[in-house]
């Protein structure tokens, strides 16, 4: 079966620190990957989507970037973080087919001071 | 500009008792509708996902309900309990890769 990690579950870092985020998925091969940011009170806004190794789509501007090293590997940075960049961040994973059905992991909580 | 509007934005209930959440959109091309519950500060998980096709489906306690021509979704839960204390939320899909969310419902049953 198929899980998707995510690691750290809660982070507080200060203004102007850098950020880096992980999402890991297990059992399943060529999943197309996904980051979200959730703030409160908001629907999901989607930062980030990758159909493959070293292909990153962004879908809105801003100070945070995606990279995916490995085939079931997604990072989330930021060089500096910005108090605006608080938020719930969720990882998610799907396969083509199954009307592109999307499974979210855990989440990370992150709340810049 | 696509939009999915859920309404109400918090309901609260007794436990055992049922109710309805409703979800409009404006999304097109359309190509599914998915209801996802999310318990506070967890990943969203989903319940149903339909079809232009289909006008309903059911996961156990819980029933959607879709009007493609109205462009209307409804999520019934009958005989609540109070682990369906959550967010639900309404979420509508082109076909692609890209995602339409609704700000969701927050759902509180009380003893």
């Amino acid at each position: 079966s198929q899980t998707i990690h995510q690691w750290p579950a809660t982070l507080v870092q200060p203004v102007g620190s850098p950020l880096s985020l992980e999402c890991t998925v297990e059992g399943t091969s060529n999943p197309n990957l996904y980051w979200y940011r959730q703030a409160a009170g908001r629907g999901l806004q989607l930062l980030f989507y990758s159909v493959g190794i070293g292909q990153i789509s962004s879908e809105v501007p801003q100070n945070l970037s995606a990279s995916r090293p490995q085939d079931r590997q997604f990072i989330l940075s930021s060089k500096k973080l910005l108090l605006s960049d608080s938020g719930f961040y969720l990882c998610a994973w799907s396969v083509l087919g199954s009307y592109n059905e999307q499974f979210f992991g855990p989440g990370t909580r992150l709340t810049v001071l | 500009k696509n939009q999915v509007e859920q309404s109400p934005q918090s309901l609260i209930i007794l436990e055992g008792k049922n109710c309805t959440l409703q979800c409009n959109y404006t999304v097109s091309p359309f190509s599914n509708l998915r209801w996802y519950k999310q318990d506070t500060g967890r990943g969203p998980v989903s319940l149903t996902i339909m079809t232009f096709s289909e006008n309903t489906k059911s996961n156990g306690r819980y029933t959607a309900t879709l009007d493609a021509d109205t462009k209307q979704s409804s999520l019934h839960i009958t005989a609540s309990q109070l682990s369906d204390s959550a967010s639900y939320i309404c979420v509508v899909s082109e076909g692609n890769e890209k995602l339409t969310f609704g700000t969701g419902t927050r759902l509180t049953i009380i003893p």
